[in-house]
């Protein structure tokens, strides 16, 4: 069964770089169908999609997000990673990632970061 | 960019009453819609996708219809554990560019 953890920091300085990352259990991030992704969640807000990368490291971003976000894949260790720069209380969400192709739901339990001095 | 639109924003419903929610798309998802419950500190749950197709160990209370840009998850009699937030999602195009609806909440009444 397809399994998704989310790990990183939970605390973030405002203008510094937010790196999450991503371990994917139970199937292979190599797959040639399947793109991968992280969506976020400000507190009571809703749902974002911040983007996705294939495991080429082919990638494409949320326009809103486009200048900050990279992302990039480890196909050797079966990770993807989110880095988002220049960070402000804005950003304070819940970072979900996620196996955005196919059959959706498979998602990770979520990492809270806050963005605070 | 597919805007989606939820309503109601907020439900107020008893134990045992049928739910009707409703999702928009501002153009055609085809049949990639998807339905999430969340409750407070969870992640989202998958529900419904392909509009109709319960996930798995989803109950039979729950269902979705709906095809183009109109939609509905249905709930037909409201127990306790549904009071929840939903949200409504499509994922109709590549490359996979999600969107989700604002989310209806579903609260005792």
């Amino acid at each position: 069964q397809l399994q998704l953890q989310e790990s990183g920091p939970g605390l973030v300085k405002p203008s510094e770089t937010l790196s999450l990352t991503c371990t994917v259990s139970g199937g292979s991030i190599s797959s040639s169908t399947d793109y991968w992704g992280w969506i976020r969640q400000p507190p009571g807000k809703g749902l974002e999609l911040i983007g996705g990368i294939y495991y080429s490291g082919s990638t494409y971003y949320n326009p809103s997000l486009n200048s900050r976000v990279t992302m990039s894949v480890d196909t050797s260790k079966n990770q993807f990673s989110l880095k988002l720069s220049s960070v402000t209380a804005a950003d304070t969400a819940v970072y979900y990632c996620a196996r955005i192709t196919g059959t959706p739901g498979h998602w990770g339990q979520g990492t809270l970061v806050t963005v605070s001095s | 960019e597919i805007v989606m639109t939820q309503s109601p924003a907020t439900l107020s419903a008893s134990p045992g009453e049928r739910a009707t929610l409703s999702c928009r798309a501002s153009q055609s998802v085809s049949s990639n819609l998807a339905w999430y419950q969340q409750k407070p500190g969870q992640a989202p749950r998958l529900l419904i996708y392909g509009v109709s197709t319960r996930a798995t160990g989803i109950s039979a209370r729950f269902s979705g219809s709906g095809s183009g840009t109109e939609f509905t998850l249905t709930i037909s009699s409201l127990q306790s554990e549904d009071f929840a937030i939903y949200y409504c999602q499509q994922y109709n195009y590549w490359p996979p560019m999600w969107t989700f609806g604002q989310g209806t909440k579903v609260e005792i009444k």
